[in-house]
């Protein structure tokens, strides 16, 4: 089976960095993936890692380590509008074998 | 607009009615799915189709009924539901490709079901 553990809730500070964690059990992995969701919004898709290594897209960045099974998704700059779920998610191929996590709820204060 | 529109966006059932959840993607994606996501529960994956064939089926109870008539439709029928299946359904579509790399999923807004 497929399992991923990320912390429920984080609380940052505007214009501060937060790091949401990400570890996971998987059997014929290919890809960790981060999805944000705001509250009665749909999950959009942020961030792909195949390899190990960093991804950054503007103030968002994602890494992985395939040997530790483990990632994390680096938001800078915090901005209010950041308050929102995010969702780590495992591949085993293409889209159809995807299993999320719990979500981490973050809130960004003034 | 992720280009996935569902439909309604919220429903009330009794346990004995019969209603049909709608999702139309606008993509042009070979594939589509039909989530579920409880509170404090990650979101589960219920049903896949892929090139309008089910590929995909966790073991979902049979009240939960699924069709897809073609690659830009998909429809959930939901009947003798049980309260417990109060949940946000949400549709997603990708465009899965032979060499399995990942593709990013869009999902729609979601149904909120409540069922009485």
């Amino acid at each position: 089976g497929q399992s991923l553990e990320q912390p429920s809730e984080v609380t940052a500070v505007e214009g501060a960095i937060v790091q949401i964690n990400c570890t996971y059990q998987t059997s014929g992995f290919y890809g960790l993936s981060w999805y944000q969701q705001h509250d009665g919004g749909a999950p959009t898709f942020l961030s792909y890692n195949a390899l190990d290594g960093l991804e950054e897209t503007g103030r968002f960045s994602s890494f992985l380590s395939r040997s530790d099974s483990y990632g994390y998704l680096l938001l800078q700059e915090l901005q209010m509008k950041d308050s929102a779920s995010y969702f780590c998610a495992v591949g085993s191929g293409g889209y159809q074998k995807v299993t999320f996590g719990t979500g981490t709820k973050l809130q960004v204060i003034p | 607009e992720t280009g996935v529109t569902q439909t309604p966006r919220h429903l009330v059932m009794g346990m004995t009615n019969k209603k049909s959840l709608k999702c139309e993607q606008h993509l042009g994606h070979n594939a589509m799915y039909w989530y579920k996501q409880s509170a404090k529960k990650p979101l589960e994956l219920m049903f896949v189709y892929s090139l309008e064939e089910r590929v995909e089926n966790n073991s979902v109870p049979s009240r939960f009924s699924p069709e897809c008539p073609n690659s830009s439709h998909l429809f959930l029928h939901l009947h003798t539901l049980q309260p417990e299946d109060s949940a946000l359904y949400l549709c997603a579509s990708s465009q899965d490709r032979a060499d399995r790399t990942n593709t990013e999923a869009f999902f729609g807004q979601g149904t909120r079901l409540t069922v009485v």
